[in-house]
């Protein structure tokens, strides 16, 4: 089966890091997301891994260890802006086609 | 570049009654999804289309859903009759596979949603 966790709710302050974790089995791995989404708001990508290691991208980075099955996206220099559920999604093959399965999300609170 | 659209943004019905969601993908986009993401949850796949042929409909509750893609470009979500658990945001998404030396890569990009509120 496929199964994803990731925490529900995480609170940090203005200006810190904030490492959101998700850890993931499934079949067919072939790729994992994170998303972000804004209440009321349509999901919009953040990153994307399917090596081994870490992505970069300004103050948002993610990275994968596919034997673990876990994943991490850190925030760097929050802003109050970041607060929003985060979607860890596992792209996994199934019947010739990629399948985007999503976690329950993190919801993320900044505070001054 | 133009999103994907959707439309009614917000859609009120009573339970038993029907109701019609529209999706315009990205210009190009040949694969398409409807999502159901109820309230505290994530996305959950309904429908996945390649073009206009469905490639994963597992998860679509097909005695009351149904969906199309005509020529492969918009697509029609359709409930009938609802009930009340298909309160919802209905997300379609649009994706292009794209090749960067040896890394593939798919990114699906959502449309604004349309919430549903079966009364």
């Amino acid at each position: 089966g496929q199964n994803i966790d990731q925490p529900t709710e995480m609170t940090a302050t203005e200006g810190a890091i904030v490492q959101i974790n998700c850890t993931y089995q499934t079949s067919g791995f072939n790729g994992l997301f994170w998303y972000q989404q804004h209440a009321g708001e349509a999901p919009t990508f953040l990153s994307y891994n399917v090596l081994d290691g870490l992505e970069e991208k300004g103050r948002f980075s993610s990275f994968l260890s596919r034997s673990k099955g876990y994943s991490y996206l850190l925030l760097k220099e929050l802003q109050m802006k970041d607060s929003a559920s985060y979607l860890c999604a596992v792209r996994a093959l199934s019947g010739g086609y990629n399948k985007l399965i999503f976690g329950a999300g993190t919801r993320l609170a900044v505070h001054p | 570049e133009a999103g994907v659209a959707q439309s009614p943004r917000y859609k009120i019905i009573e339970k038993r009654q029907s109701v019609a969601f529209w999706c315009n993908p990205i210009s190009g986009h040949a694969t398409l999804y409807w999502y159901q993401q109820i309230l505290g949850q994530g996305p959950k796949l309904l429908i996945q289309f390649q073009n206009n042929g469905v490639v994963d409909d597992s998860q679509l509750p097909k005695d009351r859903f149904s969906a199309e893609r005509l020529k492969g470009v918009d697509s029609t979500l359709k409930i009938q009759p609802a009930k009340l658990e298909d309160s919802a945001v209905y997300l379609c998404a649009s994706s292009l596979r794209s090749t960067s030396g040896r890394r593939v890569q798919e990114t699906q990009y959502f449309g604004p949603g349309t919430r549903l509120l079966v009364l």
